[in-house]
């Protein structure tokens, strides 16, 4: 079956340390999102990406870093530069990109903790 | 900007009664409407979507949601709810300018 898989389902990071998150689809979509989940806070987009080797900056970017080197795999660098790292985060995919009709498919996240 | 608001943070319904749940919008056109559902720990799961015609759109699980240009409202409902719709729900907007912008969500519980 077509999806999106996020890995680790959980993921702990110490003080001062990178994480890299994965999300790979095999849906054929163009288009991937990053998202961060707080409680109470809804959805919030961290970057996404339109095409391979290309990506845009959310309204959230600051501390975090994504590449785009195949269309299938987009991840996500949690930097030492995220003072509050702790959410659930939510990987997303369309086939029309992000200014479009068509609906995102969501991978099952990926919850990160500080030690 | 556009924003997207749920005014209902926590609802709480018997098992068996009716559903509402409210979604308002800030655009100045008609956008393309989504409603998606959570449950804990999980990704989010679309239940219908909206992006012109009639105004009534049916959705996955028994929901449907009505499109209000005049109130700028996009609300969810069910006539009659099963203990296994407890979630998180939470209506999107796209307006065709940005990204795709969520409400905070509303959170459903249902009792005996």
């Amino acid at each position: 079956d077509g999806g999106i898989t996020q890995s680790p389902k959980y993921l702990f990071r110490k003080e001062g340390q990178n994480v890299t998150l994965s999300c790979e689809q095999n849906l054929n979509h163009d288009a991937m999102y990053w998202y961060r989940q707080d409680p109470g806070q809804g959805l919030r987009l961290i970057y996404y990406s339109q095409i391979v080797n290309d990506f845009q900056k959310g309204d959230i970017a600051e501390g975090y870093s994504v590449s785009r080197e195949k269309k299938e795999s987009f991840p996500l660098t949690v930097t030492s530069a995220q003072k509050n790292p702790t959410a659930f985060y939510l990987c997303a995919s369309n086939a029309g990109g992000p200014r479009s009709n068509q609906p995102q498919h969501f991978g099952d996240g990926t919850r990160l903790s500080i030690l | 900007a556009q924003s997207v608001t749920q005014p209902d943070i926590h609802i709480t319904v018997s098992e068996g009664a009716s559903l509402e749940l409210r979604c308002n919008y800030s655009y100045g056109a008609t956008p393309y409407l989504f409603w998606y559902v959570q449950s804990p720990g999980q990704g989010l799961q679309l239940l219908l979507k909206y992006f012109s015609g009639d105004t009534l759109v049916q959705g996955i699980k028994g929901f449907e949601a009505e499109f209000k240009r005049s109130q700028s409202s996009f609300n969810l409902r069910k006539p009659s709810v099963h203990w296994s719709d407890a979630a998180e729900y939470f209506c999107a907007v796209d307006s065709g300018n940005t990204p795709l912008v969520f409400g905070k969500g509303t959170r459903l519980s249902v009792i005996a």
